[in-house]
């Protein structure tokens, strides 16, 4: 079966540091995509980053950076010089490939809160 | 562009009452998704349209949910009758790419049953 476990409820920090939230998965698929969606107060939820299971790059954008390890099946998502507008709900999430809705499984998010 | 439209934002109903939730997805995606996160827990699949056809509805909790889409432009969600357990808040997506890319969500229609 497909999960997605985000171990981390809830992390608060203060501006500038840096926090990484953990993002471990499950499945039984050799091919899928894995996600990061951020959730502000306002409640929409935000694509931040899609990554398929053949390209175990690590990327940067700006001050996001996720590290893609199969190995240990994890996603996990670092914020650098956290801003309190990174304040947010953030969301882990995995889709298998092929299948006829690739439905997004989710995790149960990690609530982080940067304090000023 | 228009991003994905849910209404209402909030809504408040008591136990046995009837609720419909609408969804307005991006004009041009065929893909249209459903879910429902409940009280801190994961966000769930409910079901997904491929134009007006349901393509899944394998998330649907049980026979009170029922689902449409008219003519493949918007969806609707009906809850009959709400029992307590219905509250969450419920999120519309659409995609023109079935595998996830592009997935749009709107903000959400959080509802509360007391």
């Amino acid at each position: 079966a497909q999960k997605v476990t985000q171990a981390q409820t809830e992390i608060s920090v203060v501006e500038k540091e840096d926090v990484t939230l953990d993002c471990v998965y499950e499945t039984r698929d050799t091919t899928y995509y894995l996600f990061w969606y951020k959730q502000p107060p306002s409640g929409e939820l935000v694509f931040l980053i899609r990554r398929n299971s053949f390209d175990e790059q690590n990327e940067i954008s700006g001050r996001y950076s996720w590290n893609f390890q199969k190995s240990t099946s994890s996603f996990n998502f670092t914020i650098t010089a956290s801003q309190v507008v990174d304040s947010a709900v953030y969301f882990c999430a995995l889709s298998e490939v092929g299948g006829a809705t690739n439905k997004l499984i989710f995790g149960t998010g990690t609530l982080l809160a940067v304090q000023p | 562009e228009a991003g994905v439209t849910q209404f209402p934002s909030h809504s408040v109903i008591e136990k046995g009452q009837t609720v419909t939730l609408r969804c307005d997805p991006i004009s041009g995606h065929d893909n249209l998704y459903w879910y429902r996160r409940v009280m801190g827990k994961e966000i769930k699949f409910l079901l997904h349209f491929v134009k007006e056809s349901k393509q899944d509805e394998s998330g649907m909790p049980n026979n009170r949910f029922l689902a449409e889409r008219t003519g493949g432009t918007y969806s609707t969600l009906k809850v009959q009758p709400a029992e307590l357990e219905d509250s969450g808040v419920y999120f519309c997506a659409s995609s023109q790419d079935w595998r996830g890319y592009g997935y749009t969500f709107g903000s959400g229609t959080r509802l509360t049953v007391v």
